[in-house]
């Protein structure tokens, strides 16, 4: 079974400043995705960014990119410019690109954005 | 842009009571999946329905069932309420299976009392 570790379950960040947010993962497939889904106090589960493990480009969604290891088996998330609006849970996902298509999150971390 | 409907919101049962609680996916999406995130837990994977038919099942307790309607939308019935069952319920879709990216409702919080 795949497992998803983040190994900080709290970070902070000055506002406008940069966060990397840590997530390892555990698989024996070779095809799947990864995710970065944040959970701010209303508990909405907004999907941040994604990446296919069959690509070696990072992704990157605006402030929002990915350094995507795929034989270390890492997937960490960077916050750019942070704003006080990225203050939330962030989890890192896995799903598997076989048959087996439910999402594994990891326990989370928590982010807080100093003004 | 449209997204995932969840009813109710808020759900207050008391032990041993039944819920049902509803999921309208995205217009188009064929596949909705079912999550509990229990108190400061990450969430868990209970069941999916790809086109009707159930496609995966998780750790969802045998007194929990659900189904997905000709519509596309969803319900997860709940029985024999426990104080654990509480707990902020997300339903998600997506488009097929092969779509990969799963889109979030806003969840009903269920407390069991």
């Amino acid at each position: 079974a795949q497992t998803v570790t983040q190994s900080q379950p709290e970070m902070s960040v000055q506002e406008a400043e940069t966060v990397t947010l840590s997530c390892t993962y555990d698989t024996s497939e070779s095809d799947y995705y990864l995710f970065w889904y944040k959970q701010p106090p209303s508990r909405q589960m907004i999907l941040v960014i994604r990446q296919e493990a069959y690509k070696q480009q990072n992704a990157t969604e605006n402030r929002f990119s990915v350094n995507f290891q795929k034989a270390a088996k890492s997937f960490s998330l960077k916050i750019s410019d942070s704003q006080l609006g990225d203050a939330a849970m962030y989890f890192c996902a896995y799903r598997s690109g076989g048959s087996n298509y439910k999402l594994t999150f990891g326990k989370g971390t928590l982010l807080t954005v100093n003004p | 842009a449209a997204g995932v409907i969840q009813s109710p919101r808020h759900l207050i049962k008391e032990k041993r009571e039944t819920a049902t609680l509803k999921c309208y996916p995205i217009p188009r999406h064929d596949t909705v999946y079912w999550y509990q995130q229990g108190p400061g837990q990450d969430p868990q994977f209970l069941i999916s329905f790809y086109e009707k038919m159930q496609s995966d099942k998780g750790s969802i307790p045998d007194r929990f069932s659900a189904q997905q309607f000709s519509d596309y939308h969803s319900e997860l019935n709940m029985s024999s309420l426990e104080l654990g069952d509480s707990a902020l319920y997300f339903c998600a879709s997506s488009l097929g299976t092969v779509s990969y990216e799963q889109y979030f409702g806003p969840g009903t919080r269920l407390t069991v009392t």
